[in-house]
């Protein structure tokens, strides 16, 4: 069976500082891709990265990176230097390439504190 | 612009009721699905469809239905409702070929059962 396991189900930290998410999966298939999604306070959610089974390249934007390990079946966010607007609660997904059906983790909440 | 809309935003409703949330893309996308996000569950998939009179149960369909009559709606039925349905109901698209799971989410619908 597929799965997303999200640890973490709330962190507080201080503006300014580092964050790592953490985000763990389990899937059978060899085909498959990992989501990151952010939703606001304001409800909506918002898309940041996809990421194939066969590209394990970490990847940076800004301030965001994504650590893809397949030996540990993980796929971790990390945010330096946050900021208050980061404040969200964070879902990692994941989906296979046979069925496009996203199945989701129960999120965490993160909390910026100024 | 495309976009994915639903219907009503928020709704109050009674036990025993019928109520049906609307969900309308533009996108043209084959995909729809609807998830409902409560908390300490995330987002748990009800029902999706792939395509035009396409239907399948996700993993919390019991007391929900949904019709794919046409490749723009998709709208979620809850035939009684009970108080244990009451959520924010998130309707989302996806094309296989384009995005292969990359959902585009509507705005939520929150649904209270009194």
């Amino acid at each position: 069976a597929q799965k997303v396991t999200q640890a973490q189900t709330e962190i507080s930290v201080v503006e300014k500082e580092d964050v790592t998410l953490d985000c763990v999966y389990e899937t059978r298939d060899t085909t498959y891709y990992l989501f990151w999604y952010k939703q606001p306070p304001s409800g909506e959610l918002v898309f940041l990265i996809r990421r194939n089974s066969f590209d394990e390249q970490n990847e940076i934007s800004g301030r965001y990176s994504w650590n893809f390990q397949k030996s540990t079946s993980s796929f971790n966010f990390t945010i330096t230097a946050s900021q208050v607007v980061d404040s969200a609660v964070y879902f990692c997904a994941l989906t296979m390439n046979r069925d496009d059906k996203i199945i989701f983790g129960k999120g965490t909440r993160l909390h910026i504190l100024p | 612009d495309a976009e994915i809309t639903q219907s009503p935003r928020h709704k109050i409703t009674e036990t025993g009721r019928q109520v049906t949330l609307a969900c309308h893309q533009t996108w043209n996308h084959n995909n729809m699905f609807w998830y409902r996000q409560d908390l300490g569950h995330g987002l748990r998939l009800i029902h999706y469809s792939y395509g035009v009179q396409d239907t399948n149960k996700g993993e919390v369909s019991d007391g929900y239905s949904v019709s794919r009559s046409n490749t723009e709606d998709l709208p979620l039925t809850l035939e009684s409702a009970a108080s244990s349905q009451t959520s924010v109901y998130f309707c989302a698209s996806s094309e296989l070929a384009e995005n292969t799971g990359e959902l585009f989410f509507g705005e939520g619908s929150r649904l209270t059962v009194l």
